[in-house]
C-alpha cells in the first residue's frame, strides 16, 4: 500500500516534443506529491510538487496534472529539450506527519536533438 | 546557493567491515534523512532523523545501521558491518520545515561498493 508504480521506464522524445510520465498510488493518506530530477552522478533535486487541494500546477514547461479519485499523477514536459534528459522519479509522502517520501521506480528520458 | 555536502564521494570496503558515511546538512534546516539507491534501481528510504533522535525507519535500516549527530554539523550513517548488498548509493538529505518533507534537498551521494 506505500508504492508509488512509475511509467514508462523509459522515454524517448525529440526535441520539442511532450514527456509524459505517469505515477499511481494506493496509500490514500498520501497528501504531497513532488516529482524528482536526477542527473548521472547527482543526487535527486526538486522539480515540482503538487498537494491534492488542486488538479493542474504548471511551472514554466512543467505541468503536474492529479487525478484524486483515480489516485494518479502525471508529469508533462512541453517543448523537450535535451537539457531535460535525465532521470524522474515521482514521489509521495504524507507530509502533516514529516513521514518519508516514497520514490516510484524512475523514468529515463532522453531528448534527441 | 546552500547545499548538502557528502563524504567521501565513494568508498570500497570489504566485505564485514565498518563504514561510515558523512553528511553536512544545509545550516538551518532541521530534518535529516539517509536514501539509499541500488544501482539502476528506486531511491528508497532509510531512516529520518530530528531533534537527536530517530523520527522513522525503514524495514532496511536493521540493527547493523546507526545514525548519529556527533556536532552540530555533521550528520553520519554507520554501517557496522558492510554485508554485498549494502552495496549503492547512499543519499543524505535535509529538509527546513516538517510540513516541507517533500521539499527536500539531496546531496550528491556517497557510492560505496563493497567487495
Amino acid at each position: 500500500q506505500q508504492q508509488v508504480k512509475q511509467s514508462p521506464q523509459s522515454l524517448i522524445v525529440q526535441k520539442g516534443g511532450i514527456s509524459i510520465i505517469n505515477c499511481a498510488y494506493e496509500n490514500t493518506a498520501f497528501d504531497y506529491f513532488p516529482w524528482y530530477q536526477q542527473f548521472p552522478g547527482k543526487g535527486p533535486a526538486l522539480l515540482i510538487a503538487i498537494r491534492p487541494d488542486v488538479s493542474e500546477k504548471k511551472e514554466g514547461r512543467f505541468t503536474i496534472s492529479f487525478n484524486k479519485s483515480a489516485k494518479q499523477f502525471s508529469l508533462h514536459i512541453m517543448d523537450s529539450q535535451p537539457g531535460d534528459s535525465a532521470t524522474y522519479f515521482c514521489a509521495a509522502s504524507i507530509e502533516t506527519s514529516g513521514s518519508r517520501l516514497t520514490f516510484g521506480e524512475g523514468t529515463q528520458l532522453t531528448v534527441n536533438p | 546557493e546552500p547545499e548538502v555536502t557528502q563524504t567521501p564521494s565513494h568508498q570500497v570496503t570489504q566485505m564485514g567491515q565498518e563504514v561510515i558515511l558523512r553528511c553536512v546538512p544545509i545550516s538551518n534546516h532541521l530534518y535529516f534523512y539517509w536514501y539509499r539507491q541500488i544501482l539502476g534501481q528506486k531511491v528508497e528510504f532509510l531512516v529520518s532523523f530530528y531533534n537527536n533522535e530517530i523520527s522513522e525507519k525503514s524495514e532496511i535500516f536493521d540493527d547493523q545501521f546507526s545514525v548519529e549527530r556527533p556536532d552540530g554539523s555533521n550528520f553520519t550513517l554507520k554501517i557496522r558491518s558492510t554485508k554485498l548488498e549494502d552495496s549503492a548509493m547512499y543519499f543524505c538529505a535535509s529538509g527546513r520545515t516538517l510540513r516541507s518533507t517533500g521539499e527536500l534537498f539531496f546531496g550528491e551521494g556517497s557510492r560505496l561498493t563493497v567487495l
